[in-house]
């Protein structure tokens, strides 16, 4: 299958600070990438999606100017998250699609102190 | 009635058992089905991929699309305590993936050694 590289892993912040997450399609070139949320336990929630050389569309209830989504190139997409605070700990996965499959990261678990 | 219905478990079955995992959906747009396998703290992994209805078979598991009825299943034949891990359904209309998919809550399984 197609590999999506998802870094970091795991990032700890003090409340206040930005946090930058990287997903790349090292095998595929991905017009679309998603990006989701995931709360202990519970299924994944869609965020936004980012598609290449254009604005990223935002899920209800989800703030733009909060989880900046930049995808500048067909094999990169980056969310950064702005001013970040505790209750923005989560587990952050995105994934790529590749024709009518989706293949995801290794996910990223922030946590904000 | 959510569009993807998936029973949270968990369900906790023998090493070698036949496992049945289900999900119904309400969509009648829906046309590509998949089922992920998810490790703790780790992204979604692809397992299988079906189109339309029908079975397919790979290796120990088996996938079966009922369009007629909206249900879907994965069979996990001769399980492993490294099979125990969250299964997620989902699925999408003619976009594929790139529409990006609904997703049922997962069911989490725990095969006993």
């Amino acid at each position: 299958g197609a590999v999506v590289s998802q870094h970091p892993s795991r990032v700890i912040c003090k409340s206040g600070t930005s946090v930058k997450i990287e997903c790349r399609s090292l095998d595929f070139q991905a017009t679309t990438m998603f990006w989701y949320r995931q709360f202990p336990k519970q299924s994944l929630m869609l965020m936004a999606t980012s598609n290449e050389g254009s604005k990223a569309t935002y899920e209800q209830g989800v703030e733009k100017d909060k989880f900046l989504i930049n995808h500048a190139s067909l094999t990169l997409s980056t969310l950064t998250v702005t001013s970040a605070h505790p209750e923005d700990s989560s587990f952050y996965i995105c994934s790529a699609s590749l024709r009518e499959k989706l293949f995801f990261g290794s996910g990223t678990q922030l946590s904000v102190l | 009635q959510k569009e993807v219905e998936q029973d949270p478990g968990p369900l906790s079955v023998p090493e070698g058992a036949i496992v049945s995992l289900n999900c119904t959906y309400s969509n009648s747009a829906f046309q590509y089905f998949m089922w992920y396998r998810q490790y703790s703290r780790k992204g979604p992994e692809l397992l299988m991929y079906t189109y339309s209805s029908g079975n397919k078979e790979d290796g120990r598991f088996t996938a079966q699309v009922d369009k007629s009825s909206k249900y879907i299943s994965l069979f996990i034949r001769d399980s492993q305590p490294s099979d125990s891990a969250t299964y997620l359904c989902a699925m999408s209309g003619l976009g594929g993936g790139a529409d990006g998919l609904t997703f049922g809550k997962g069911t989490h399984l725990i095969i006993q050694p």
